[in-house]
């Protein structure tokens, strides 16, 4: 079983859909939890962060983390077509060294919305 | 601040030719990282190092060397390139706090024929 399982799509929506993007995870250890959205031809860019359970809301888009059932998901509200891009998910747990220097990132799931 | 830069954007290799890429970073950051992505298999450490001077193996290191001499830059090399090494190459680099996290640079993208 691989450490971090995402569904690649790809996912293609209506502007103004609710996106719902989902990873699960193995490793018990993993504290914390990040989202990062890559566009085409692009590096990825850091998009939500958390270290917890439960939901953390930025603008549109809100990260949840449910550590119980090793669950993350990334939720897009009222989609554009400017959202259209891959999303990985990542995270790190923290080492006998106190560091969490190595992200395990999930292989990223293609969105599209369509205007 | 131009933030995690790689130098070249795009490279064209030779079956058994060598190059470097480079990365630079201008956040004072202490960790370095060097990945490469390919269609369907997300992206994979190659090496990475946790400060100047030192380097450790990722998950795919074989076939290549990498050098932290300065802080600032962290340097990929492929002595004797295989097609099976084409991919974009991008390079991330994150602060010692342990609520950082990576940052990354525009990519390489690397063909070899």
């Amino acid at each position: 079983q691989k450490e971090v399982e995402q569904d690649p799509g790809p996912l293609s929506v209506p502007e103004g859909a609710i996106v719902s993007l989902n990873c699960t995870y193995s490793n018990s250890a993993f504290q914390y939890f990040m989202w990062y959205r890559q566009y085409s031809r692009k590096g990825p860019e850091l998009l939500m962060y958390t270290y917890s359970s439960g939901n953390k809301e930025d603008g549109r888009f809100t990260a949840q983390v449910d550590k119980s059932s090793k669950y993350i998901s990334l939720f897009i509200r009222d989609s554009q077509p400017s959202d259209s891009a891959t999303y990985l998910c990542a995270m790190s747990a923290m080492n006998s060294g106190g560091s969490n220097y190595k992200l395990t990132f999930g292989k990223g799931t293609l969105l599209t919305v369509n205007p | 601040n131009a933030g995690v830069t790689q130098t070249p954007k795009f490279r064209v290799l030779k079956t058994g030719q060598s190059m470097t890429l480079l990365c630079a970073q201008d956040m004072n950051h202490e960790y370095m990282y060097w990945y490469r992505q390919d269609p369907g298999m997300g992206l994979r450490l190659i090496h990475y190092s946790v400060g100047e001077g030192t380097t450790a193996k990722g998950e795919v290191p074989d076939g290549y060397n990498v050098s932290r001499l300065k802080k600032q830059n962290f340097l990929l090399g492929l002595e004797s390139a295989a097609p099976s090494q084409t991919s974009v190459y991008f390079c991330a680099s994150r602060q010692y706090s342990s609520t950082d996290t990576q940052y990354f640079g525009p990519g390489t993208r690397l063909t070899v024929l």
